[in-house]
């Protein structure tokens, strides 16, 4: 069964400065991987997605992503937060066997300080 | 392109009543699935619909259902509304090309309070 984990329930930010989310994942074959974003009150929105290839992957909003498969991680980095930024980011793992079905981390709060 | 609708946005039952939630997927999609979210579970699969058919299955009680219609319009359904079964109900559609994998776009949700 697959599984994630996100280590940092809260992560603190000053604006401007860099922002590294963690993500490990649990699967026996190559997974597919994603990081989304909620924001109060909304829906999720995909950030980014790794389903093969090159494993440094480029996203919306200035993110990008390293699959590491020697470490089952899937980390999130952005190079300069803006206040906008916060939110709670959520790594997810899908597999081609399961249909669409994701598996979501706990998630991380991001707290952006002025 | 509109993205994904569901309604209503906010509910409000009690104790061993029913609900039923709607989700309409963006034009064109034929893969439907549900998730629950709550504060002490995090977001967890709750079913996928694809043409019709439930393709897969989260493990909950049976007391939670679902259907699809042929616009691909979802539904899903609780029964016995217990207090634990409040939540942020989140449905994602994709396009569902069969076997592939498809990103998925979520709706906006919708959040029951049992009470």
């Amino acid at each position: 069964a697959q599984s994630v984990t996100q280590p940092d329930i809260h992560i603190t930010v000053s604006e401007g400065a860099s922002l590294e989310l963690r993500c490990n994942y649990s699967y026996g074959a190559t997974p597919y991987l994603f990081w989304y974003v909620q924001s109060p009150g909304q829906g999720l929105q995909l950030l980014l997605k790794y389903f093969s290839g090159d494993t440094l992957v480029q996203g919306i909003k200035g993110f990008e992503a390293e699959f590491k498969r020697s470490q089952s991680s899937f980390n999130l980095r952005k190079p300069s937060v803006h206040w906008s930024d916060a939110a709670e980011y959520f790594c997810a793992v899908g597999a081609r066997a399961a249909g669409n079905k994701l598996t979501f981390g706990g998630g991380t709060r991001v707290l952006v300080k002025p | 392109k509109a993205g994904v609708t569901q309604t209503p946005r906010y509910l409000i039952k009690t104790r061993g009543q029913q609900v039923t939630l709607s989700c309409s997927p963006i034009s064109g999609h034929r893969s439907v699935s549900w998730y629950q979210q709550t504060p002490g579970q995090g977001l967890q699969f709750l079913f996928e619909y694809f043409s019709e058919t439930q393709r897969n299955k989260g493990n909950f009680p049976g007391r939670f259902s679902g259907r699809q219609f042929s616009n691909s319009r979802s539904e899903m359904n609780v029964s016995t509304l217990e207090l634990g079964d409040s939540a942020l109900y989140l449905c994602a559609s994709s396009g569902g090309t069969g076997s592939a994998y498809n990103e998925q776009f979520f709706g906006p949700g919708t959040r029951l309070t049992v009470l």
